[in-house]
This record gives C-alpha cells, structure tokens and sequence, in this order.
C-alpha cells in the first residue's frame, strides 16, 4: 500500500516548544508530501520532498526523508497555538494519486 | 484562498433526495478528486479524473455518481443516500507529471437524515 501512517496519533505540546511527527511507508515513492487541515476544513498542502532529497526547510518547517528506512518526519520549531491541526503526510509516486492516513493530531497549548 | 472552490459548504438531505456537490478549480490543472472524510476515518479516494478522463474509481457504492465536464469543473451526484454517508467530502486537484501537490477545496459537509 502506498499510504502513509503518522506517529504518534495525537502530541500536546506548549507554545513554543518543538513538534515532531513521523510517517512510514511501505513502497517505492517519486516524492513525500507532507499537509495540514484544520478542524471541519480543506487540507493545505505544506512541503514536498522529493526521493532523491534527504531534508528540506520552508519556514519554521523541516522535514526529513530515509528512503532506506521509508520513513519521514516533520519538524515543527517554535510552536505556536495555531498551528493546532492535524497533520497528515502523503507518500506520492508519478501518477499523482495520494493516499492519506490517519494523521497526527497536534495540539499546541497557549 | 487554495483556488478550489466547493458549493455547498453544508448539506442536508434526505435518504430520497438527489443532490450535487460541485467543485472548480482556477489553477489549470489537469487532474480531480474527491475525497470522503468520515470522523475517526483517514481520507478515502473516492474518484480520479485525469485530463476529463476517470481513472480510479475506489469501489465506491453508485449512489455515488462523478462527472467531470471540463477541466475546471467536477460533480459529485449523490441519490438514495445512506446516514453513514454522512460526511465531508473534499474536492482537489493537482498537475499530474509537474508538481504533484494537491490543492483541497473547503469541502462539503453532509448530512444525511
């Protein structure tokens, strides 16, 4: 299955702290993407990595791909309330379709 | 703002009612999707389109019912529906063979009494 699974299902955090999620994956991929939803909305895409990139930053995230051990993680720094959402990461391959899991529940508390 | 947008933010229909979602995209992309989130559910994909061509269809029931007139616009007809099909149903799409990222719509919460 190309679906992604996150761990843990759910991390309480205090503002300002760092939040980290993981994901693992059963297959070959072309790229990991990682998204964010909050609660009752669409999902917002927030980072692609490509397979032949190891890390790659977009603001106060990073994210971090083992194709050998086909996992990832994302890195949250400096937490803020806001970023309360789950979190859902999503391996893709050439076709473009995405299989999403159950997601990491994050909670940031003020 | 995503650049999907989806009609009606909320729905409430009964078992014999006939219903659609519609969905459209204004980033000229060239793929579709819809996608059922049920509480405590991961996402299922429903249905692909890829360039107005529909090329996953994941075993979903044919009270569900896709249609994709053009690249920019997708529908999702709904009729006899179940309570369990109570839902938000997302719309996306995405570039297939560029940047592969979806974009979601809002979605569409459903009722069904």
């Amino acid at each position: 299955s190309q679906q992604g699974e996150e761990d843990p299902q759910a991390l309480s955090i205090q503002e300002g702290e760092n939040a980290t999620m993981n994901c693992s994956y059963k297959t070959s991929i072309n790229n990991l993407q990682w998204y964010r939803q909050n609660s009752g909305r669409g999902l917002v895409h927030l980072i692609l990595i490509r397979s032949n990139e190891r890390e790659k930053h977009s603001g106060r995230l990073r994210v971090t791909l083992d194709t050998s051990k086909k996992s990832s993680s994302l890195l949250i720094t400096a937490s803020r309330a806001a970023d309360t959402a789950s979190y859902f990461c999503a391996p893709g391959n050439q076709g473009g379709k995405l299989i999403f899991g159950q997601g990491t529940e994050l909670s940031v508390k003020p | 703002e995503t650049g999907v947008t989806q009609t009606p933010r909320h729905l409430v229909m009964g078992m014999t009612n006939k219903k659609s979602l519609k969905c459209e995209q204004h980033l000229g992309h060239n793929a579709m999707y819809w996608y059922k989130q049920s509480a405590k559910k991961p996402l299922e994909l429903m249905f692909v389109y890829s360039l107005e061509e529909r090329v996953e269809n994941n075993s979903v029931p044919s009270r569900f019912s896709p249609e994709c007139p053009n690249s920019s616009h997708l529908f999702l007809h709904l009729h006899t529906l179940q309570p369990e099909d109570s839902a938000l149903y997302l719309c996306a799409s995405s570039q297939v063979g560029a940047s592969y990222e979806q974009y979601f719509g809002p979605g569409t919460r459903l009722t069904v009494t």
